[in-house]
C-alpha cells in the first residue's frame, strides 16, 4: 500500500519569512495529493490539493509543487503570519473521482515566531 | 448548509468494553470516511462507506467496524477496548465530483 513520509515534524520560522514542508509518497499510481491544515483544538481543513497531471499550483501565499518521478512534492507558504501556526498534514491517494482512502504523512507542527 | 457532526464528542471507557461512534455527514454527501489520530501517528484511515457499502478498509483489527445507513449517517464500533485504542477519532464526509474531505470535530475517546 501507499506510504507517505513528511519532513520536518517540526517547523519554525520568523513571521514574514517562507516555510517549506516535503513528503514523499512510494505508489507511483498516486495521483491526488492535498494538504490539511489543523488548527489547535480545530478539525482538519482542506489548503489546497493538486493532482498528477500539473506541476504545480498556487494559492494567493500558498503553494504546492510535484515532482512524479522523484515522487515528492511540497508546500510552500510565503510571507508567514502568525495565523498559519498549526499542523499540516500531507497525503496522497490513487483516486479517479475523489480521495476514498487517503494516506496521510505524520504532521509538521509549524509555528511563527512574532 | 450545516457541517459533519460528530457524537458524543468526549467518552472514557474502560478496558474491555466497546463503544459507538456516531457521525453525520454534510447533506448530499454519500461518502464517510473514518480516521484515527494519535500523537505522533497522524491520521490513519479505518474505512470508507458510499451508499451503505465499504468501498475501502484499512490496516486495523476486526474489532473496529463501521456501516452507514440509508440517509448516509454512519456509525463506528470499537468492541474489547484496548489502551491503545486511546484516540481522536474523526469522521469526513465528501461529495464525490469534489474530492475535498470535511472533517467532524471528532469524538476523543479515552480507555481506562
Amino acid at each position: 500500500g501507499e506510504n507517505v513520509e513528511q519532513h520536518p515534524s517540526t517547523l519554525s520560522v520568523q513571521e514574514g519569512d517562507s516555510a517549506v514542508i516535503k513528503c514523499t509518497y512510494s505508489d507511483s499510481a498516486s495521483n491526488y495529493f492535498p494538504w490539511y491544515k489543523q488548527e489547535l483544538g480545530k478539525r482538519p481543513q482542506l489548503i489546497i490539493d493538486i493532482r498528477s497531471n500539473v506541476g504545480e499550483k498556487k494559492d494567493q501565499r500558498i503553494a504546492v509543487t510535484l515532482n512524479k518521478t522523484a515522487k515528492h512534492f511540497s508546500l510552500h507558504i510565503t510571507e508567514t503570519q502568525p495565523e498559519d501556526s498549526a499542523v499540516y498534514f500531507c497525503a496522497a491517494t490513487l483516486s479517479n473521482f475523489g480521495n476514498e482512502k487517503l494516506t496521510f504523512g505524520t504532521g509538521t507542527r509549524l509555528t511563527i515566531i512574532p | 448548509k450545516a457541517g459533519v457532526t460528530q457524537t458524543p464528542r468526549y467518552l472514557i471507557k474502560t478496558r474491555g468494553q466497546q463503544v459507538t461512534l456516531s457521525c453525520s455527514p454534510i447533506s448530499g454527501h454519500r461518502s464517510v470516511s473514518w480516521y484515527q489520530q494519535t500523537p505522533g501517528q497522524g491520521l490513519q484511515f479505518l474505512f470508507e462507506y458510499f451508499s451503505e457499502t465499504q468501498r475501502n478498509k484499512g490496516n486495523f483489527p476486526g474489532r473496529f467496524s463501521g456501516r452507514q445507513f440509508s440517509n448516509s449517517r454512519s456509525e463506528m464500533n470499537v468492541s474489547t477496548l484496548e489502551l491503545g485504542d486511546s484516540a481522536l477519532y474523526l469522521c469526513a464526509s465528501s461529495s464525490r465530483e469534489v474530492g475535498e474531505l470535511f472533517f467532524g470535530e471528532g469524538s476523543r475517546l479515552t480507555v481506562l
